[in-house]
């Protein structure tokens, strides 16, 4: 059981725009930023969002994050057969001392 | 060019241990905070320690704290993580992982190794 929870999988066609959500508490999301990465099976994850909202250099601008209380969210526009990957969200813990990860969202284009 | 190469994984018992090392190249680790994160087959990614560029703050999850020792030597380059009394659930590929940002709270992952894979099975 994730300390972060993120929907087991979404879909979507070409296209589309699909968000992908994560839920924490007070002492993660509440208080920390927020950062997402995609990964696919065999190859390194990849940063995607990191402090809530922001971009790394070199990521389109498809991809977009936002977070409000304790609950952040990824929204990608457009998707791309490419996109298709698992999605991970994660913040800092201030109770645990530690960073937390949700259990990943499975990303798939239809 | 930024690059973490993994290495001392393999397949050992439950109950004994093993030291990963991470050497990294094209950037002083120095001037860095540093992780290890893992992944269990399966299973989505999981934290599972960090040292600040000094080694003055080290922070570990609750799975392996107690058990896993992580340090670093700047003057080599090199990020190590000693696991004893290993037990099945620490199967997992591990990844070392540069953190971006001045502190654990606020820090994101950037740059990661291909990981390497640790095996716990009688």
């Amino acid at each position: 059981q994730s300390v972060l929870t993120q929907p087991p999988s979404v879909s979507g066609t070409p296209g589309q725009r699909v968000t992908f959500s994560c839920s924490g508490r007070s002492s993660n999301i509440g208080s920390n930023p927020v950062s997402w990465y995609q990964h696919l099976p065999g190859t390194a994850p990849k940063v995607l969002i990191y402090n809530n909202n922001e971009r790394p250099s070199g990521i389109p601008d498809r991809f977009s994050g936002s977070k409000s209380g304790t609950s952040a969210s990824l929204d990608i526009i457009g998707l791309q057969s490419e996109d298709e990957a698992d999605f991970y969200c994660t913040a800092w813990d201030d109770s645990l001392r530690g960073r937390v990860f949700g259990g990943g969202t499975k990303l798939t284009v239809l | 060019e930024v690059q973490l190469v993994e290495s001392g994984g393999g397949l050992v018992k439950p109950g004994e241990s093993l030291r990963l090392s991470c050497a990294a190249s094209g950037f002083p680790i120095s001037g860095y905070s540093m992780n290890w994160v893992r992944q269990a087959p399966g299973k989505g990614l999981e934290w599972v320690s960090y040292i600040s560029e000094s080694s003055s703050h080290v922070y570990y999850a609750e799975s392996v704290r107690g058990r896993f020792t992580v340090s670093r030597d700047n003057a080599k380059n090199s990020l190590y993580l000693q696991m004893n009394s290993l037990r099945a659930e620490d199967t997992a590929f591990y990844y070392c992982v540069r953190s971006e940002g001045y502190y654990a709270r606020t820090e994101y992952f950037h740059h990661w190794g291909q990981g390497t894979l640790v095996t716990v099975s009688s």
